[in-house]
């Protein structure tokens, strides 16, 4: 039923670890994107991926990578955690350049 | 130019009040402002959106104002509820490129 889906849910992790986040969307959507959401509610985009294929890939350090296996999923990897990465995490769908997003419910990373 | 600046950072209203959220643009070539409604511990959901065509759009107690000369555009909340309270952002975006977001309103609704 859920429209966009992300797991997990929350996540805690140490310094220095590396974690994946997984999303996937049953809208039939050809857009993905990551976004971060900090502690002041201000939301970042990281990525956008159209059909698998990467098109916006905003500053973000080489430590996060996206991987797209088709258009429905698109994960989130992230090395070597730091403090700074705690953050809320949301993936979002929309068709083609439509400009309606629909987000998941997010993913908290809290690294210690 | 990339930039959508929103005000205020936090408002409280009375139950039954307006909540009043203002947002401005740089880029003349933004042609879609939507808002984003988040609750907490859920991702932002569109709530309602315009085109620099028409000057208003409502839908329910939901209103955008839109002044293309002044390039700014306010959402206006009749009747508030307590059921209203979340954060807030505007938008805005062309079709070639990514949404812009504000950095959001807390609203509070005081029952």
């Amino acid at each position: 039923d859920t429209a966009v889906s992300q797991t997990p849910k929350y996540l805690v992790t140490q310094m220095g670890n590396d974690k994946s986040i997984k999303c996937e969307q049953n809208l039939g959507h050809d857009t993905m994107y990551w976004y971060k959401q900090d502690s002041k509610k201000f939301l970042k985009i990281m990525f956008s991926y159209n059909n698998k294929e990467l098109i916006i890939n905003e500053t973000v350090p080489n430590r996060f990578s996206p991987k797209s296996p088709d258009k429905a999923h698109l994960n989130l990897h992230i090395n070597s955690l730091e403090l700074g990465d705690s953050a809320v995490y949301f993936c979002a769908s929309s068709q083609g350049r439509q400009i309606d997003y629909t987000f998941g419910s997010g993913t908290r990373l809290t690294v210690v | 130019q990339q930039q959508v600046k929103q005000s205020p950072q936090s408002l409280i209203v009375q139950k039954g009040g307006i909540s009043i959220i203002n947002c401005a643009y740089e880029n003349t070539a933004f042609d879609y402002f939507p808002w984003y409604q988040q609750f907490p511990g859920k991702g932002p959901a569109l709530l309602i959106a315009i085109r620099p065509d028409v000057s208003e759009k409502k839908e329910g107690r939901f209103t955008i104002s839109f002044n293309k000369s002044a390039k700014q555009f306010s959402l206006h909340i009749m009747d508030s509820q307590p059921g209203d309270s979340a954060t807030y952002f505007c938008a805005a975006t062309n079709r070639d490129d990514k949404i812009i977001f504000g950095k959001g309103t807390r609203l509070h609704i005081l029952p």
